[in-house]
């Protein structure tokens, strides 16, 4: 089945830019849409925003200005980058599958084991 | 935005006890509604889609319902591995949001 997997620096340095890597295999990344969503310690889940396999993006308004995804289907990943960041963003990062166009069945129903990020100097 | 309201916060329940969890959104969403069960230092999961279907492989003491602005998600009768944390999602608009938890104790 459709496993995902995170990956990227574990502590990121004020105003510096975070980068993760989500890698799908055991299905195809065509055809769906690739979430981000985050959590604080202690806190609740964000949205952080989701890219379609072809490339059209969809951002939370909260973090447009700082945040890019990119796909990269040949290689079956996907990325997250997030600019300026402060200990405001320190969290768990997790993507996940998030849906066809057309079937709600795969509505973030796969998600990768997460990956905690400190921003901090 | 959307806000997804659940309530209560936080409960305490007995093994055995039938537990409902309420989530309102501010606007009308349809059914476009998921739920996630999250466990302390895991993954969330889904439980629900489309306000009632069961994702699969998912206990059938588990189930959904509602539609428009209000949503239950119900337990009928509590197990030792269901406390957790439950979280409501919205993906009818951008961005997607989600409640806020509701953390189901052991009583």
């Amino acid at each position: 089945q459709v496993q995902l997997l995170e990956s990227g620096p574990g502590l990121v340095k004020p105003s510096e830019t975070l980068s993760l890597t989500c890698t799908v295999s055991g299905g195809s990344i065509s055809d769906y849409y690739w979430s981000w969503i985050r959590q604080p310690p202690g806190k609740g889940l964000e949205w952080i925003g989701h890219i379609f396999h072809s490339g059209i993006t969809n951002y939370n308004p909260s973090l447009t200005s700082r945040v890019t995804m990119s796909v990269d289907t040949p290689k079956k990943q996907f990325s997250l980058t997030l600019s300026t960041v402060s200990a405001a963003d320190t969290a768990v990062y997790y993507c996940a599958r998030d849906g066809t166009r057309s079937d709600r069945r795969f509505i973030l129903d796969v998600w990768g084991q997460g990956t905690t990020v400190t921003v901090s100097s | 935005d959307i806000q997804m309201t659940q309530s209560p916060s936080a409960m305490s329940a007995s093994v055995g006890d039938r537990v409902t969890i309420t989530c309102r959104a501010s606007q009308d969403i349809s059914n476009y509604l998921v739920w996630f069960q999250q466990k302390p230092g895991k993954v969330p999961e889904r439980l629900i889609y489309s306000a009632s279907r069961l994702s699969s492989g998912v206990p059938s003491r588990f189930s959904g319902s509602g539609s428009g602005t209000e949503f239950t998600l119900t337990i009928s009768s509590l197990q030792p591995e269901d406390f957790a944390t439950y979280y409501c999602l919205q993906h009818y608009t951008y961005p997607r949001t989600f409640g806020h938890g509701t953390k189901v104790e052991i009583k």
